[in-house]
């Protein structure tokens, strides 16, 4: 059974930073694209970003809104992608999601939605 | 960047039809995703590439997509199905990831 587990929300101060883990199990992580979604409060979903396989090249994208800022990496190894979220504002305040891309028609994980998802770590920015 | 546009929310009486509008700019030619969130939870996929759903996701949930845009459909709606629903595509020119505002479905 796929399994993604975030790790790493709290309080932090604006400006500060702070970084998310996402520990998956149940598939070969290698092989798979991870994105990152996160969801304000009372608000709707809103997509950060993707790293996709080495044998991709890593490649990450990034949202507008976070580019420049937080940084998504993968460690094979462990079985885990990270968010390092820097120069933290108040409207970074969110529950953060990792999800991953699985296609159910080709079994592999690089399908352009999100499936299946974390149950998500707060994160909360505020002096 | 690609936006998409939802009503923020629908509400229908049990056994009826809910339908979920996703307005975009030629949204026909992507593929669209539909998200099923109740509240505390993950999403959900429930209909994945237009109109397929994943298993274990009811008949009663169907999607369209044509034009300028798509559509998710609840049919013989229970009070189950109350929840916030998100449309998605993949936007290839930036290549990223684009979600819909959200649609909070309410059974009366």
């Amino acid at each position: 059974e796929v399994q993604l587990v975030e790790s790493g929300g709290g309080l932090v101060k604006p400006g500060g930073s702070l970084r998310l883990s996402c520990a998956a199990s149940g598939f070969t992580f290698r092989d798979a694209w991870m994105s990152w979604v996160r969801q304000a409060p009372g608000k709707g979903l809103e997509w950060i970003g993707r790293i996709k396989q080495k044998t991709e090249g890593a490649t990450v994208n990034y949202a507008a809104s976070v580019k420049g800022r937080f940084i998504i990496s993968r460690d094979d190894s462990k079985k885990v992608v990270y968010l390092q979220m820097n120069s933290l504002k108040i409207e970074d305040t969110a529950v953060y999601y990792c999800a991953t891309h699985y296609d159910i028609l080709t079994g592999f994980f690089v399908a352009d939605w999100f499936d299946p998802w974390g149950q998500g770590t707060l994160v909360t920015v505020s002096s | 960047s690609y936006v998409l546009t939802q009503p923020p929310s629908v509400s229908v009486a049990p056994g009826q039809t809910a339908r979920i509008s996703c307005g975009g700019d030629n949204i026909g030619s992507k593929s669209v995703y539909w998200y099923q969130q109740k509240p505390g939870q993950a999403p959900v996929v429930v209909v994945y590439d237009d109109s397929d759903r994943p298993p274990g996701i009811p008949d009663r949930f169907s999607g369209s997509n044509s034009g300028n845009t798509a559509t998710l459909t609840i049919s013989r709606v229970e009070a189950g199905d109350e929840a916030d629903y998100y449309c998605q595509v993949w936007d290839r020119s930036a290549d990223q990831g684009v979600f819909g505002g959200g649609t909070q479905v309410s059974v009366l």
